[in-house]
This record gives structure tokens, C-alpha cells and sequence, in this order.
């Protein structure tokens, strides 16, 4: 079955400190995964894509398919990185047609 | 830019009720989605459309029916509102797998609900 875990529902760190945002998927096929972003009162927004290999506003992250993870991750974390993250997973390669599977979400909050 | 537009942002009914909720996409998008997000939940997948008159069951349908007349419009509809339906619905849409899909889906601002 298809699964998108996120271990942890609130996560909070001190301004300057390395954030770490677990995610853990189960997925048969190849996978895509993906990180989204609601900062308060905005819409749901992409973040980033594994596929991409890029970074975003400081944050990476890596696909690590032996761990079947893909951890969000910045080394110094700012304030206004305070949203809720959430993690998603595109069956595509399963025959998904472009749907996601949402985890349950990361609540970040950096304090001053 | 992408715009996504729901027409409610916040809706008070009744038990019983009627509702429906309006989503609008101006990216000639195929594919359009309704979620709804709860605390402690996530997002989970309510119905999907592939193209107009197509519709697809998600996750969580019960209780829902959905429309799709034209491919700009995704309606949700809540044929009796119950009190557990109370939640945020979010509508998404994404171009078909090919080219032009990255997997990104693009949502709107999100529809309040409160059932009564």
C-alpha cells in the first residue's frame, strides 16, 4: 500500500538551530516525492521535488531509497520558516495519474 | 501564473443541507482534485477528474459527489451535510502526465466549512 509517514506533528527549534523534518514512504514502484508548504493563511505551495535535486529557501532534500525516507533538512533554521510541511508521494510510475499522497503534516515553529 | 480560485472561503450550513463548493482553474489544466485537510490528518483525497464528465473516486468519497461540466470547473458537492464534513476542502489541479507535469499540483486558498 501506499504510505507517506511524517513521525513528527509539531517540531520546534530556536532561530540558528539545523531543522530535520522526517518523512518515511511505502511505495512498490518508483516513487516521486515531494515537500509542500502552508505558511499562515496561504495556500498549500510545492517546496521542493526530489527529481529536482535543487534547493529552496535553504532546504534540501534527498531521496534515500534504501531508508525509503526523504527528510527535509536546513542547517540554520529562520523564522519565517514557520509553517506546517507536509510530505507527498506521485504513484505515477504505478499508474497514478498525477495524485498525491499527502502524510499527516509537520507543524515548524522557530522561536526567536 | 497558475491561479486556482474556490469561490467560498468560509461557509456556515446546516445539518441536512445542500452544499456546494466551487473551484475554478484559468491553466487549461486536464487534471483537477478535491482534498480536505484536518488537524492531525492531512490532506486526504476526496475525488479526481481527468477531463470533463470524468470523475474518479478518491480516498474518503462518502458523502460527497463531484462535477465536472466544463474543464475549468471542479464542483464538490455535499448532497446532506453532516457534522463530521466540518473541515477545510482544498481544490488542486495539474496538467496531464507528459511534458508538461513536473507532479506539481496547484491549489487554492482553501474552503472553510462549518456543518452545524
Amino acid at each position: 500500500a501506499q504510505r507517506v509517514t511524517q513521525p513528527e506533528k509539531l517540531l520546534s527549534v530556536f532561530k540558528g538551530a539545523p531543522v530535520e523534518l522526517k518523512c518515511n514512504y511505502s511505495y512498490s514502484g518508483s516513487p516521486e516525492l515531494f515537500w509542500y508548504v502552508q505558511y499562515s493563511r496561504q495556500r498549500l505551495q510545492l517546496l521542493l521535488r526530489h527529481i529536482s535535486r535543487e534547493s529552496i529557501k535553504g532546504f534540501t532534500a534527498d531521496l534515500n531509497k534504501g531508508e525509503t525516507s526523504f527528510h527535509l533538512k536546513k542547517p540554520f533554521a529562520q523564522e519565517e520558516d514557520s509553517a506546517m510541511y507536509y510530505c507527498a508521494l506521485s504513484g505515477r510510475g504505478g499508474g497514478s495519474q498525477g495524485n498525491l499522497i499527502f502524510g499527516k503534516g509537520t507543524k515548524l515553529s522557530v522561536k526567536p | 501564473d497558475v491561479k486556482v480560485t474556490q469561490s467560498s472561503r468560509y461557509l456556515v450550513k446546516r445539518t441536512g443541507e445542500k452544499v456546494f463548493l466551487e473551484c475554478v482553474q484559468d491553466m487549461d489544466h486536464e487534471n483537477m482534485f478535491w482534498y480536505r485537510q484536518d488537524p492531525g490528518l492531512g490532506l486526504r483525497l476526496i475525488y479526481f477528474s481527468y477531463d470533463v464528465k470524468m470523475k474518479e473516486k478518491g480516498d474518503i468519497p462518502e458523502g460527497y459527489s463531484v462535477s465536472r461540466e466544463k474543464k475549468e470547473r471542479f464542483s464538490l458537492i455535499l448532497e446532506s451535510a453532516s457534522t463530521n464534513q466540518t473541515s477545510m476542502y482544498l481544490c488542486a489541479s495539474s496538467p496531464p502526465p507528459g511534458q508538461r507535469n513536473t507532479g506539481e499540483l496547484f491549489f487554492g486558498e482553501g474552503s472553510r466549512l462549518t456543518v452545524l
